[in-house]
């Protein structure tokens, strides 16, 4: 069963503290979105890659937020230092013609 | 103007109706177009995929496309209580080479109501 995998579900932690999401595209996707979704805002594009090399990241606050894609099974969003307007739901999608969501990544920052 | 809009509703029909969700959106170069469902707490599904004007047709679900006007919509036919949901309507570009950013709307909300 071919999925997108996000670790961890669930994160609660205190501001200023650094936090690493995680996400495992399905095997042959060569496109790996990382999206964010708050009730204000939807879904936000926050940085996306092709054949792990990033194509854009300005959906990110740059001094805080950083994505990367180490190898093709592993691509990491890291947030240093985490402040309480971060809290949100992080999606990681993969996909070719199609994008696939994984279950996300809910942050709470205290 | 927002890259792909929706109405946001919440858009509430009877069980047995036809629901109807409409999309525009504003980059005349969009490409492929989407439209997923996501249930509360849970993540984006796809559920339609559209890349030629026309409709296409998949069980109790149509997605109409229309290019000229830049419109994209959702027919739900025979809707049933487990259809409400958030839906989602997706756009893709190419932005560079065969690389395509997918960009969503913000989503309209549906309850079928028994």
């Amino acid at each position: 069963d071919a999925r997108v995998t996000q670790t961890p579900r669930h994160k609660v932690t205190e501001m200023g503290q650094e936090v690493t999401m995680r996400c495992q595209p399905i095997l042959g996707h060569n496109t790996v979105f990382w999206y964010r979704q708050t009730m204000m805002q939807g879904l936000e594009l926050l940085a996306y890659f092709r054949n792990r090399a990033p194509l854009d990241d300005s959906g990110m606050p740059k001094d805080r937020f950083s994505a990367e894609m180490p190898d093709a099974t592993l691509a990491t969003l890291k947030i240093q230092p985490s402040e309480p307007r971060d809290s949100a739901v992080y999606f990681c999608a993969s996909g070719g013609t199609e994008a696939f969501f994984g279950q996300g990544t809910r942050l709470t920052v205290v | 103007q927002k890259e792909v809009e929706q109405n946001s509703g919440p858009l509430s029909v009877p069980e047995g109706a036809i629901a109807s969700l409409n999309c525009t959106y504003s980059d005349r170069g969009s490409q492929s177009f989407f439209w997923y469902r996501q249930y509360s707490g849970k993540s984006p599904e796809l559920i339609m995929s559209i890349y030629s004007n026309g409709d296409k047709e998949d069980g109790r679900f149509t997605a109409q496309l229309n290019k000229a006007s830049q419109y994209v919509s959702l027919l739900i036919r025979d809707s049933q209580p487990s259809d409400s949901a958030t839906y989602l309507c997706a756009v893709a570009r190419r932005v560079r080479g065969s690389a395509r950013q997918l960009t969503f709307g913000s989503g309209t909300q549906l309850t079928v109501l028994p």
